[in-house]
C-alpha cells in the first residue's frame, strides 16, 4: 500500500554498528508500529506509537528504540546491531479500533 | 487482549468457500475481531473487523456467534491467489494505547 513506505527495502550491516529503519505514512494514521517477522516467530511486536512522541514498548523490545517526532515518520533503531536482529522489519498504521491497519512492504536486514 | 486459537492449516479447493475458524473465548465486551492475510513475503492485508454483528465486505464475511467466543471468517469463492496465511486478532484499547498483538495464524492453501 502507498500509504506506508518502509525504507531501505534491505540493507546489510556489520555486528555493532547502528542502524536506523524508515517508516513514513501519508495517511495521518495517529498509531503506528513496528513488528519483526522470523520464520517460526511470526511477526512480533517490537514498539508502537500512539501520538507523536508517545511511544510504548511491544513483545520484543530489547535492543531496540523507536522515535516519531512527527505524525509522518516512525523510526526504528537499532542502536548496535547483533546477528540476532536479522530479521524482515514491518511498519503499520491505523486511526484506531474501528479501522483496519496497514502495512508496508517490509524491510530485509542482514546483519553480519 | 484476549488470546486467539486458530488452526495451523487447511486445505480448500478452487472456486469452494474457505471458511476459516477462529477461538477467542476470553474476548472481553470492548474487543474487536479482526482479520488480517499474509501472502508470500508481502507486508500483512487487512481483512475485515466486527464487534458484534457479522461483517461483510468485497474480500470476505465475518460471522462472530452470539457469545463472541469464535468466528469464522468465510471466503466465498476462493482462488489461488488467496493461498495465505491468515491471522485472527481480538484487541481493544488498554489505558489509551493500542496493541496489535499476532498469533501465528491458519496457513489456507487453495489447490486447483
Amino acid at each position: 500500500d502507498a500509504g506506508i513506505t518502509q525504507s531501505p527495502r534491505h540493507k546489510v550491516t556489520e555486528t555493532g554498528t547502528p542502524v536506523t529503519l524508515r517508516c513514513h505514512q501519508t495517511e495521518n494514521h495517529r498509531y503506528m508500529y513496528w513488528y519483526r517477522q522470523d520464520p517460526g516467530h511470526g511477526l512480533r511486536l517490537i514498539h508502537y506509537s500512539y501520538g507523536v512522541k508517545d511511544t510504548d514498548k511491544g513483545e520484543v523490545s530489547d535492543g531496540y528504540s523507536v522515535s516519531r517526532s512527527k505524525t509522518e515518520d516512525f523510526l526504528l533503531t537499532l542502536e548496535s546491531a547483533t546477528s540476532s536482529q536479522t530479521s524482515v522489519y514491518f511498519c503499520a498504521g491505523g486511526q484506531g479500533l474501528d479501522y483496519g491497519y496497514t502495512f508496508g512492504s517490509g524491510t530485509r536486514l542482514t546483519v553480519v | 487482549d484476549a488470546k486467539t486459537t486458530q488452526p495451523p492449516s487447511m486445505d480448500c479447493a478452487e472456486g469452494r468457500a474457505a471458511n476459516l475458524p477462529c477461538n477467542h473465548s476470553t474476548i472481553s465486551g470492548n474487543e474487536y475481531v479482526y482479520w488480517y492475510r499474509q501472502i508470500h513475503s508481502q507486508g500483512p492485508q487487512y481483512i475485515i473487523h466486527g464487534l458484534k454483528n457479522n461483517e461483510t465486505n468485497e474480500m470476505a464475511s465475518l460471522i462472530i456467534t452470539e457469545d463472541r467466543k469464535s468466528s469464522t471468517l468465510i471466503l466465498p469463492h476462493a482462488t489461488l491467489r488467496d493461498t495465505a496465511v491468515y491471522y485472527c486478532i481480538v484487541r481493544g484499547t488498554q489505558g489509551g494505547s493500542e496493541k496489535l498483538v499476532f498469533g501465528k495464524g491458519t496457513k489456507l492453501t487453495v489447490n486447483p
